[in-house]
């Protein structure tokens, strides 16, 4: 199972805002900045948002990110059908005995 | 423009081994930190191995540890990962990714296009 949690499926309507959640720790999350892919199928991760709430040059201001605590969001606003697809999590873990990257288990997104 | 490229994927019996390269252009390899992430087919993502942008340090996932080798050459602009004793359940595909060591955090921001690992007899 993933270090840091994703609830595995989220929906909107085209135009509506989603956000999706993830939970980490006090090793990861909360004290580490977090990262956000977007995966469509059959391609390779996309860097969606950076150091918790920066997008790289590219992507759409309708894409989020924020954190609070050992919580990371992702906002998704005026849903698209090109943004159907898996949202991963990520961030540094500073585990003492295994540090590492810790991903989420990933959001399966539909548009409806 | 960032670019990773990986190869070396293969099927593989069970037991053997592989050797994964990536080959960079388009930025200055020596200041990057690098990582292996895999994806086996239909599920998440997993972290598999780190390396500091001059080769000091590295670390691995539980799941690889003393079976994997992560390495570089920053004269060559590439990155490597020996994989002995394969198993069924290394089957995935394996990505190289990077982050400028100065970005602040050690999390991938640019990703290869992935080369794909079987193990299977």
């Amino acid at each position: 199972q993933s270090v840091l949690t994703q609830p595995p499926s989220a929906s909107g309507t085209p135009g509506q805002r989603v956000t999706i959640s993830c939970s980490g720790g006090s090793s990861n999350i909360a004290v580490q900045t977090v990262n956000w892919y977007q995966q469509l199928p059959g391609t390779a991760p996309k860097l969606l948002i950076y150091n918790t709430n920066q997008r790289p040059s590219g992507v759409p201001d309708r894409f989020s990110g924020s954190k609070s605590g050992t919580s990371a969001s992702l906002a998704i606003s005026g849903l698209q059908s090109e943004d159907e697809a898996d949202y991963y999590c990520a961030a540094w873990d500073d585990n003492v005995n295994d540090p590492g990257v810790a991903f989420g288990g990933g959001t399966k997104l539909t548009v409806l | 423009e960032v670019q990773l490229v990986e190869s070396g994927g293969a099927l593989v019996q069970p037991g053997g081994s592989l050797r994964l390269s990536c080959e960079a252009s388009g930025f200055r390899f020596a200041t990057y930190e690098m990582q292996w992430v895999r994806q086996a087919p239909g599920k998440g993502l997993e972290w598999v191995s780190y390396i500091s942008s001059l080769g000091y340090n590295t670390f691995y996932a539980q799941s690889v540890k003393g079976r994997f080798t992560i390495s570089r050459d920053n004269a060559k602009s590439s990155l490597y990962l020996q994989m002995n004793s394969l198993r069924a359940e290394d089957t995935a595909f394996y990505y190289c990714t990077g982050v400028p060591d100065n970005n602040g955090n050690s999390v991938p921001r640019y990703w290869g296009q992935g080369t794909l690992v079987t193990v299977s007899s």
